[in-house]
Order: structure tokens, then C-alpha cells, then sequence
């Protein structure tokens, strides 16, 4: 019930297209949806994050949609850009002690 | 934006060596110190959370008197890997997090730990 699972492991896109990462978790206790973009041999850093009274939250290109029912939340990366090429990752924030559960991560290439 | 210092960035020691990491809030006081673990290509994994002035609580299957944490100040917390082997090698990453304002995690920028 902790997990959350992320897909895919692994994508590759034009430049100027989209990419799209999806995530899902099975707690509803879950309250807080960060995403995290890390480049090799550096510590994560927070994209966007959105809450669940909310479905959808986009700042610049980068977007996440948030389905509630389905336990459902994922990223739009609109008119990617070589330089958006890093390792994704999602988490969950739901605990007192305000841990993150991350998924497993998706790498991102973005081809020119 | 919150600022996470980590050092070193980079340490290489022989086997049985104690190495210490350093994790300081540069910005904002971290009422709340969480450190990981990551495998290449692999997702975070949490090793432990420290809050101020208490001990730290450790995920199961971590070795507490293995990796000893230190959050003694608001802006500062220490792992320390204790007589280090080749397997401990690993790229290590702490974050903080200030409670009291309802802000999200900031991470360092991780410390890879080589083992020799």
C-alpha cells in the first residue's frame, strides 16, 4: 500500500514533442504529489507538486494531471527540450513524519 | 529558493574507514532531516529521519550503529558511515524539510561514497 509505481522505466522523445509520465498509488492517505527531476551525479530537485483537491496544476511547460478516482497522477513535459533530458521521479507525502515514497524513476531523453 | 548543502561531494577511503557526511539548511531550519540512499540507476531509498535534538528513526533492514545520524542543530545533521567496506559504496543524499511552514523537501546535491 505504500508503493507508488511509475512508468515507464525509460523514454525517449523529439525535441518539441510531449512526454508523459504516469504514476499511480494504492494509500488515500497520500496527500502531497511532488516530482522531482534529477541530473546525473546531483541530489533531485522539486519540479511541481500538486495536492489532491486539485486536478491539475501546470507551471511553464511542465504540467501534472491528477485523477483522484483512479489514484492516478502523471507529467506533461510540453515542447520538450534537449536539456529536459534527466531522470524523473515521482513520490507521495502522506505520513506524519512527511516521508516521500518514490517511484522508481523514468529516464528521459530528449533527442534533438 | 530553500538551499540544501551537502559535503563532500565526493570521498574515496580505504575499507574500515569511518567517513562523515554533512547536511546543513543554508536558509531555513530544518525541523526535520531525512537521509537516502541511491543505487545507480536505481530510485531513493529512505535510510532514515531525524528530527532535532532526537534520535534519529531508521527504515527497516538499516543498520543503525552502521550509519549514525547526527541532527544536533536545526541547520546541520551528520551521517556517518561507520568503518566503511566496499558495499557501503553508494551515492548518499540527505534533505530537509521545515515543518512549520508547510514547504516541501529540499534535497543536497548527494555525496558518492567510494569504497576501496
Amino acid at each position: 500500500q505504500q508503493q507508488v509505481k511509475q512508468s515507464p522505466q525509460s523514454l525517449i522523445v523529439q525535441k518539441g514533442g510531449i512526454s508523459i509520465i504516469n504514476c499511480a498509488y494504492e494509500n488515500t492517505a497520500f496527500d502531497y504529489f511532488p516530482w522531482y527531476q534529477q541530473f546525473p551525479g546531483k541530489g533531485p530537485a522539486l519540479l511541481i507538486a500538486i495536492r489532491p483537491d486539485v486536478s491539475e496544476k501546470k507551471e511553464g511547460r511542465f504540467t501534472i494531471s491528477f485523477n483522484k478516482s483512479a489514484k492516478q497522477f502523471s507529467l506533461h513535459i510540453m515542447d520538450s527540450q534537449p536539456g529536459d533530458s534527466a531522470t524523473y521521479f515521482c513520490a507521495a507525502d502522506g505520513g506524519s513524519q512527511g516521508n516521500l515514497i518514490f517511484g522508481k524513476g523514468t529516464k528521459l531523453s530528449v533527442k534533438p | 529558493g530553500a538551499v540544501v548543502s551537502q559535503h563532500p561531494s565526493w570521498v574515496i577511503c580505504k575499507s574500515g574507514t569511518s567517513v562523515k557526511i554533512e547536511c546543513r539548511s543554508l536558509d531555513f531550519q530544518a525541523t526535520t532531516m531525512f537521509w537516502y540512499r541511491q543505487f545507480p540507476k536505481q530510485s531513493l531509498m529512505l535510510m532514515a529521519t531525524s528530527n532535532e535534538g532526537s534520535k534519529a528513526t531508521y527504515e527497516q533492514g538499516v543498520e543503525k550503529d552502521k550509519f549514525l545520524i547526527n541532527h544536533a542543530s536545526l541547520t546541520l545533521s551528520t551521517l556517518t558511515v561507520t568503518s566503511a567496506h566496499p558495499e557501503d559504496s553508494s551515492f548518499y543524499i540527505c534533505s530537509a524539510l521545515d515543518r512549520s511552514r508547510n514547504q516541501p523537501q529540499h534535497f543536497g546535491d548527494g555525496t558518492r561514497l567510494s569504497i576501496l
